[in-house]
């Protein structure tokens, strides 16, 4: 089974532009979480997604924003970046246990 | 706002000997655990998950859980520098059991000394 790919794996962006990642779950999986990571705050939860409907949202502004395609596919977009954003942005597939992918990695400049 | 506790280390093994990871957690409530390994600049990897009190073993790793004092335990057996990474301990956002959303510790670092 392949595991949960995650596009692009690195970006550079620069304050104020938005920013679109997307992520392909395991075949199977409808659920797909969101998490930041950084070195300060470690791993947080963004936000969770299950047959298209958010179901949990962690505690990030309104500028985070995501959604799940029919084919389980999500996407996490950010909008009006700024510095502290800088992070890797890690998608999970599952919902009894959580596969992550590789992550992107995420740098505004 | 659920919480999980580690010791973010370094905590530096020997070779060989049992590495021993504690992670407490503050909503009594929580009904799974998940441990994952995470090396520098990769993903997170799951290495065990728990949900009934005592212990889970699956090769060297043994999960230890005590639901009553709120902590949960990694331990690795006869340890090999491969080992040393970030261990990071997670509980379900919404109590209850599931992983639709983790809350994770700031993780232990531990290295494995040849």
């Amino acid at each position: 089974k392949a595991g949960v790919t995650q596009t692009p794996r690195y970006l550079i962006k620069t304050r104020g532009q938005q920013v679109t990642l997307s992520c392909s779950p395991i075949s199977g999986h409808r659920s797909v979480s969101w998490y930041q990571q950084t070195p300060g705050q470690g791993l947080q939860f963004l936000f969770e997604y299950f047959s298209e409907t958010q179901r949990n949202k962690g505690n990030f502004p309104g500028r985070f924003s995501g959604r799940q395609f029919s084919n389980s596919r999500s996407e996490m977009n950010v909008s009006t970046l700024e510095l502290g954003d800088s992070a890797l942005y890690l998608c999970a597939s599952g919902s009894e246990t959580q596969y992550f992918g590789p992550g992107t990695r995420l740098l505004v400049l | 706002q659920k919480e999980v506790e580690q010791n973010s280390g370094p905590l530096s093994v020997p070779e060989g000997a049992i590495a021993s990871l504690n992670c407490t957690y503050s909503d009594r409530g929580s009904q799974s655990f998940f441990w994952y390994r995470q090396y520098s600049g990769k993903s997170p990897e799951l290495i065990m998950f728990i949900y009934s009190n005592g212990d889970k073993e699956d090769g060297r790793f043994t999960a230890q859980l005590n639901k009553a004092s709120q902590y949960v335990s990694l331990l690795i057996r006869d340890s090999q520098p491969s080992d040393s990474a970030t261990y990071l301990c997670a509980v379900p956002i919404n109590s209850g059991g599931g992983a639709d959303g983790l809350t994770f510790g700031k993780g232990t670092h531990l290295i494995i000394q040849p």
